[in-house]
């Protein structure tokens, strides 16, 4: 059961344009959520990450939109750099009683072009 | 300030042998994640450990894995009797406090031959 879902699994962006990367979850439980970025053979790094009582969270070019209606989620870059080609994966605590493990969604391979 | 450690990097073994992955945390850290990413796939909950304790390994397999963070020394996964299946990137995190972020190791890349 995939609680959590990144149904693109690539996306390729111009440099300077926006790139917008969707999560949708099911569990509305979920009160909190991260978004890292993977760059190939190394771990994970935490990007961003948004509450449920907020519905964005800006951090410098990126910016995290949260609706809890629609249980979806999506990161916003701007502009984008050739830099930010990565891996991108959103993630949540799985809510009460949690005991600080991660669900983590499948990821979109975000290419940069120049 | 040192990162997460994990050792080796990369490992090969045949069907049937042990691995043994090895996750040192962060300085002043004492929680510890384990993941495991499949090809293709996202990261996947494994365990989490306290020194000394396992907190939640609801994510392991029943057979074949275990996990330990002792008093001293680096955290450790042990997969006895490998399988083609067991081929994956196994990432360690740690944290200062239970619900406090987490911060990943480079990963061991175990290939089962």
């Amino acid at each position: 059961d995939q609680q959590v879902k990144q149904n693109s699994p690539s996306l390729s962006v111009q440099e300077g344009r926006i790139s917008i990367l969707n999560c949708d979850y099911t569990n509305s439980m979920f009160d909190y959520f991260l978004w890292y970025k993977k760059y190939p053979a190394e771990g994970p790094t935490f990007l961003i990450s948004i509450s449920s009582i907020k519905d964005k969270n800006e951090d410098g070019r990126f910016t995290v939109f949260l609706n809890k209606s629609a249980k979806h989620l999506s990161l916003h870059i701007v502009p984008s750099q050739p830099g930010d080609s990565a891996v991108y994966f959103c993630a949540a605590p799985p809510g009460s009683g949690n005991t600080g493990k991660l669900i983590f969604g499948q990821g979109t391979t975000l290419q940069v072009k120049p | 300030n040192a990162g997460v450690m994990q050792n080796p990097r990369h490992l090969v073994r045949r069907r049937g042998q042990e691995a043994r992955l090895r996750c040192s945390p962060m300085k002043g850290h004492s929680h510890v994640y384990w993941y495991r990413q499949l090809p293709e796939e996202g990261l996947k909950f494994m365990v989490y450990l306290q020194k000394e304790n396992i907190i939640d390994e609801s994510g392991m397999p029943k057979e074949r894995f275990s996990a330990e963070f002792p008093k001293e020394g680096p955290s450790i996964l042990r997969i006895q009797q490998v399988v083609r299946g067991d081929s994956a990137a196994y990432f360690c995190a740690s944290s200062r406090g239970q619900n406090d972020e987490q911060y990943f190791g480079p990963g061991t890349r175990l290939t089962v031959t």
